[in-house]
């Protein structure tokens, strides 16, 4: 059974920083991993879709990596930004199936 | 492309009434996923639709919640006579394909369901 884990749950970082958040997943058979960006009482907005057959995807001031094989993503955040205080949540799509397992994701708070 | 429309954004309902969920899937996806986000949990999968068909309904109570995916309309999710425990984030997500294991889905922004 697939399990999503996020560490830390929370962060706060003073403005500026690189940062890095951490996701593991227990099984290695995936479609793919999606990193979400939620806001308080807001929806989801995809940042990045990593397919299984790569290891990682950059998006502006965002990278996440792949690791299958030992079931680890990370998203860095360069230079980071008041503006992205919020949560951001792991998910993985394991092959042969259409869901989505969630972690329960890192809160981050950049402080000015 | 507006995206995964759902509406209402926030809805408050009463224990015992009946509340009504809308979502509209992106134009040219087939597929719909409900995901349900209970206050400090992680999303959990619900139910996954197509047009006329539910294929895999084994993440919803197996009371009181429907989901349908008719014809022509958005999808609806329905849970009758609601109780304080239903009140959650209720995200609806579509695809083009089966799964839609290339392209990942496409949220929308929820459903804010508040039982008083």
């Amino acid at each position: 059974k697939q399990e999503v884990t996020q560490i830390p749950a929370a962060l706060s970082v003073p403005e500026g920083e690189n940062l890095v958040l951490n996701c593991s997943f227990t099984d290695s058979a995936i479609y793919n991993l999606q990193w979400f960006r939620q806001d308080p009482g807001k929806g989801l907005t995809s940042l990045l879709l990593i397919q299984s057959s790569q290891r990682e995807q950059t998006s502006g001031r965002l990278n996440a990596s792949l690791d299958k094989s030992s079931g680890r993503s990370t998203l860095y955040i360069a230079a980071s930004q008041p503006g992205d205080s919020a949560t951001y949540l792991c998910a993985v799509q394991g092959s042969g199936t259409y869901k989505y397992i969630f972690g329960t994701g890192t809160r981050l708070k950049v402080l000015a | 492309n507006a995206g995964v429309m759902q509406n209402p954004r926030h809805l408050v309902r009463r224990r015992g009434q009946e509340a009504r969920l809308r979502c509209s899937p992106m134009k040219g996806h087939s597929h719909v996923y409900w995901y349900r986000q209970l206050p400090e949990e992680g999303l959990k999968f619900m139910v996954y639709l197509q047009k006329e068909n539910i294929i895999d309904e084994s993440g919803m109570p197996k009371e009181r919640f429907s989901a349908e995916f008719p014809k022509e309309g958005p999808s609806i999710l329905r849970i009758q006579q609601v109780v304080r425990g239903d009140s959650a984030a209720y995200f609806c997500a579509s695809s083009p394909t089966t799964g839609g294991e290339s392209d990942g889905y496409t949220f929308g922004s929820g459903t804010r369901l508040t039982v008083v």
